[in-house]
């Protein structure tokens, strides 16, 4: 079945400790990308990656890290995690098939974080 | 910076009733306009993605229309049903970007 897929769906955690959230998607695609939802906020990219090795930030990527090593996992680091990084991440990708811009975009379920 | 509304924040409608969704964007030079669907709890779910250079998308009960040029974007559902309350995002692609920028969505009630 074609999906992506993120670990842990749900996590609590305290101010400071280093935690890492993983996505991974069977569909070969060339496009991930990592989105926090907030109540009131929507949805809001904090990073994306066009390929392997290819990164760039969305539009709230301080206070997190990415790395894109293998076409299939793009991992989300938060190397000091505060309070205010309390959310519901979202994973997602899509094929870019030789285009600009996302196509039709495949989410993972979530990962709800807190952060005491 | 790209600006996505949708308004209203919140419908609710009886069933069997046929509905729109309104999504407005700041900036014309978009790549494509999704529409996705977020039941509770859940990820999203794609419904529709219209290129920029169509006017329309069609799936089963479900119309999204795009108009560039003034910056809009409908979703029609027709002849609502129960099933299809959940809450409806779009999103816009700028051109020659990577981002994606949401809206904060609808959250759509189909009563009984």
């Amino acid at each position: 079945e074609a999906q992506v897929t993120q670990n842990p769906r749900y996590l609590i955690t305290v101010t400071g400790k280093k935690l890492t959230v993983t996505c991974s998607q069977n569909m070969n695609h060339e496009y991930m990308s990592w989105y926090r939802q907030d109540p009131g906020l929507g949805l809001r990219q904090i990073y994306y990656s066009m390929n392997v090795e290819v990164t760039d930030k969305g539009d709230v990527p301080e206070g997190y890290k990415v790395s894109r090593k293998e076409k299939r996992n793009f991992p989300l680091i938060l190397e000091s995690p505060s309070p205010n990084q309390t959310s519901l991440y979202f994973c997602a990708s899509s094929d870019l098939a030789g285009r600009s811009g996302a196509n039709v975009l495949t989410f993972g379920a979530g990962s709800r974080l807190t952060v005491l | 910076k790209q600006e996505v509304t949708q308004i209203p924040a919140a419908l609710s409608v009886p069933e069997g009733e046929n509905l729109v969704l309104n999504c407005s964007f700041t900036d014309s030079a978009i790549y494509n306009l999704q529409w996705f669907r977020q039941d509770p709890g859940k990820g999203l779910t794609s419904l529709l993605l219209i290129q920029s250079s169509q006017r329309e998308q069609t799936s089963g009960r479900l119309n999204a229309s795009l108009d560039k040029s003034s910056g809009r974007s409908t979703l029609y559902i027709a002849a609502s049903q129960p099933g299809d309350s959940a809450t409806y995002l779009c999103a816009v692609s700028g051109a020659g970007s990577y981002q994606l920028t949401f809206g904060k969505g609808t959250k759509l009630s189909v009563i009984p």
